[in-house]
């Protein structure tokens, strides 16, 4: 079945650690996401890639990186420089664009930095 | 003032009841999504659409774009449908595929 697989589902780490979530599809999809999502308030667009070797910031970069080496594949980092990295993140994906096809969802990484 | 709101935050219905949720927002926009998200987080697309009304199953969607305003019913709810719903509108204009999502409502279905 195609879809997107995040890991882990559970993540927890150090205060100072860097961190990378894993998502990865196989539904062909050219666009990626990364989104954050708090509690009361809707989710929040982080990083998005519309093409292999290409990734533009979203709303709120700041303390994180990703990579978009492979099609399949966008790992989001979240740096020691992200100054309240708990939250629960979400990987989508669609065709080129979400105009004329719908997101895709995994089913989140729920980081937790003590 | 948030750019997407959705009315009610927190909806507890009775099994069989019909229900609405109701998306405003202030933007211009090219489509509008309603997202479903279930307790262990995983969320999965309803709906898109930028004009009239759409029907899977028990569940229908309807946009009035002039009123910039949307709706989502289910009709013969099921416990089943206990969930987050969330409204996203997708901005005008432009290359990129900006999303603005809403805070959710909760629906609890009791049986």
């Amino acid at each position: 079945d195609g879809g997107i697989t995040q890991s882990p589902k559970y993540l927890f780490r150090k205060e100072g650690q860097n961190v990378t979530l894993s998502c990865e599809q196989n539904l062909n999809h050219d666009a990626m996401y990364w989104y954050r999502q708090d509690p009361g308030q809707g989710l929040r667009l982080i990083y998005y890639s519309q093409i292999v070797n290409d990734f533009q910031k979203g709303d709120i970069a700041e303390g994180y990186s990703v990579s978009r080496e492979k099609k399949e594949s966008f790992p989001l980092t979240v740096t020691s420089a992200q100054k309240n990295p708990t939250a629960f993140y979400l990987c989508a994906s669609s065709m080129a664009g979400t105009r004329n096809s719908p997101l895709h969802f995994g089913n989140g990484t729920r980081l937790t930095v003590t | 003032k948030n750019e997407v709101e959705q009315s009610p935050q927190n909806l507890t219905a009775q099994e069989g009841e019909f229900i609405t949720i109701n998306c405003s927002y202030s933007v211009g926009i090219s489509a509008l999504h309603w997202l479903q998200q279930h307790p262990g987080g995983g969320i999965v697309s309803l709906f898109m659409l930028s004009s009239g009304k759409k029907k899977h199953g028990r569940l229908i969607a309807t946009i009035n774009i002039q009123e910039k305003h949307s709706s989502l019913h289910i009709t013969a709810s099921h416990p089943r449908d206990s969930a987050v719903y969330i409204c996203a509108v997708e901005l005008g204009g432009g290359a990129t595929n900006k999303l603005i999502f809403g805070t959710g409502t909760l629906l609890a279905v009791q049986p």
